[in-house]
């Protein structure tokens, strides 16, 4: 299984422009959860869906965030516009339970700046 | 005060000590805990889950939990130098809530 895959692994953009992140989660899995982690403020969650659905979005900063999941293979994480305080390492992980008490597999991250 | 809490380290220890990493919670109906190892640079990988109080034992490592006390702890046992990352505490709260804490820096010294 080539586990959770995330693209773009760097994104360095100017503050203002849209950001879009995404992530496959490993096939069968039926969960999926979008982290934010800097040094400041650690590893956060700020959704998760499961069965394709959003269950939880209380993490998501502000309305400058969304997340889509279209499919049990894709999802997005998108960012618009975004800013510098946004400069983070983006996890993407799924899991094969229903809720969010199962173990939880990470995809490598993507690194975003915002200048 | 946070849902999780852990000591920030850094945890020094000599090759073949045991590490003893620490983490508290605060919500009372938090029902799983989790324990996460990340290498610098790396994501998160699990090490070991636990649901129930006592130990739980899986090669070198022994999660224990008391949930009278509110705190969950790992053991590594015969430490490597391959050991060395931070360790991260995640804990579900009831209402689909899931924290993690800000993770122990763990260094193994051969």
């Amino acid at each position: 299984d080539a586990g959770v895959i995330q693209s773009p692994r760097h994104e360095v953009t100017e503050m203002g422009q849209e950001v879009t992140l995404r992530c496959k989660p490993i096939s069968g899995h039926n969960s999926l959860f979008w982290y934010r982690q800097t040094m400041m403020r650690g590893l956060e969650l700020l959704i998760y869906f499961n069965n394709n659905v959003p269950i939880d979005d209380s993490g998501m900063p502000e309305d400058r965030f969304s997340a889509k999941m279209p499919n049990a293979s894709f999802s997005t994480l998108k960012i618009q516009p975004s800013e510098p305080r946004d400069s983070a390492v983006y996890f993407c992980a799924s899991s094969l339970g229903g809720g969010i008490g199962y173990e939880q597999y990470f995809g490598p991250g993507t690194r975003l700046t915002v200048t | 005060q946070k849902e999780v809490e852990q000591n920030s380290g850094p945890l020094s220890v000599p090759e073949g000590a045991i590490a003893s990493l620490n983490c508290t919670y605060s919500d009372r109906g938090s029902q799983s805990f989790f324990w996460y190892r990340q290498y610098s640079g790396k994501s998160p990988e699990l090490i070991m889950f636990i649901y129930s109080n006592g130990d739980k034992e899986d090669g070198r490592f022994t999660a224990q939990l008391n949930k009278a006390s509110q705190y969950v702890s790992l053991l590594i046992r015969d430490s490597q130098p391959s050991d060395s990352a931070t360790y991260l505490c995640a804990v579900n709260i009831p209402g689909n809530q899931f924290y993690f804490g800000t993770g122990t820096s763990l260094t193994v010294i051969p």
